[in-house]
């Protein structure tokens, strides 16, 4: 059974400062890896998209990267800003169905 | 309307009402799904309708009916709650092709919470 952990569970920052989020999963075998945001109350927002034959995806200051063989993940987020503020959803895709195996979320707090 | 909506947004219901949760997606995708997430804990699939064919029920409790007339609507059709079934309930929708399965997109939730 696939399990996915995200480390840190919070986290809180200055502004401006550059951050990692990790996330790791115990089965190798994924298609894909996808990070999401989640405002309080909210739905969820897809932020990238990592097939398993890619090693990192970009989208304006996010950087997200996978290491399929070790089962990890980061999301790079450059010159924090407090309108990132947000939880941090990593999921995986297995190699069979579409569903999706999530973590529990790095709960991000950027400072003014 | 863009995307995937959900209605209601908010919902209070006691144990032994009978009410519906609503979702509708404006992408063209030929997959939905039901999410449960409660508080501190991961995202649970519930449901997956593809091709409005239900192909997975991840041991979910028969409180909880789904219902998927069409590839752009589905439902979650709740009776006899229990308190612990308070919680956010996410839809979403992708484009699945064979065993292909592209990038899920979701609703904004229903709040619910079983009195």
């Amino acid at each position: 059974k696939q399990e996915v952990t995200q480390i840190p569970a919070a986290l809180s920052v200055p502004e401006g400062e550059n951050l990692v989020l990790n996330c790791s999963f115990t089965d190798s075998a994924i298609y894909n890896l996808q990070w999401f945001r989640q405002d309080p109350g909210k739905g969820l927002t897809s932020l990238l998209l990592i097939q398993s034959s890619q090693r990192e995806q970009t989208s304006g200051r996010l950087n997200a990267s996978l290491d399929k063989s070790s089962g990890r993940s980061t999301l790079y987020i450059a010159a924090s800003q407090p309108g990132d503020s947000a939880t941090y959803l990593c999921a995986v895709r297995g190699t069979s169905g579409s569903r999706l195996t999530f973590g529990e979320g790095t709960q991000l707090t950027v400072n003014p | 309307e863009t995307g995937v909506t959900q209605t209601p947004r908010h919902l209070v219901m006691g144990m032994t009402n009978k009410k519906s949760l609503k979702c509708e997606q404006h992408l063209g995708h030929n997959a939905m799904y039901w999410y449960k997430q409660s508080a501190k804990k991961p995202l649970e699939l519930m449901f997956v309708y593809s091709l409005e064919e239900r192909v997975e029920n991840n041991s979910v409790p028969s409180r909880f009916s789904p219902e998927c007339p069409n590839s752009s609507h589905l439902f979650l059709h709740l009776h006899t709650l229990q308190p612990e079934d308070s919680a956010l309930y996410l839809c979403a929708s992708s484009q699945v092709l064979g065993l292909a399965s592209y990038e899920q997109y979701f609703g904004p939730g229903t709040r619910l919470t079983v009195t």
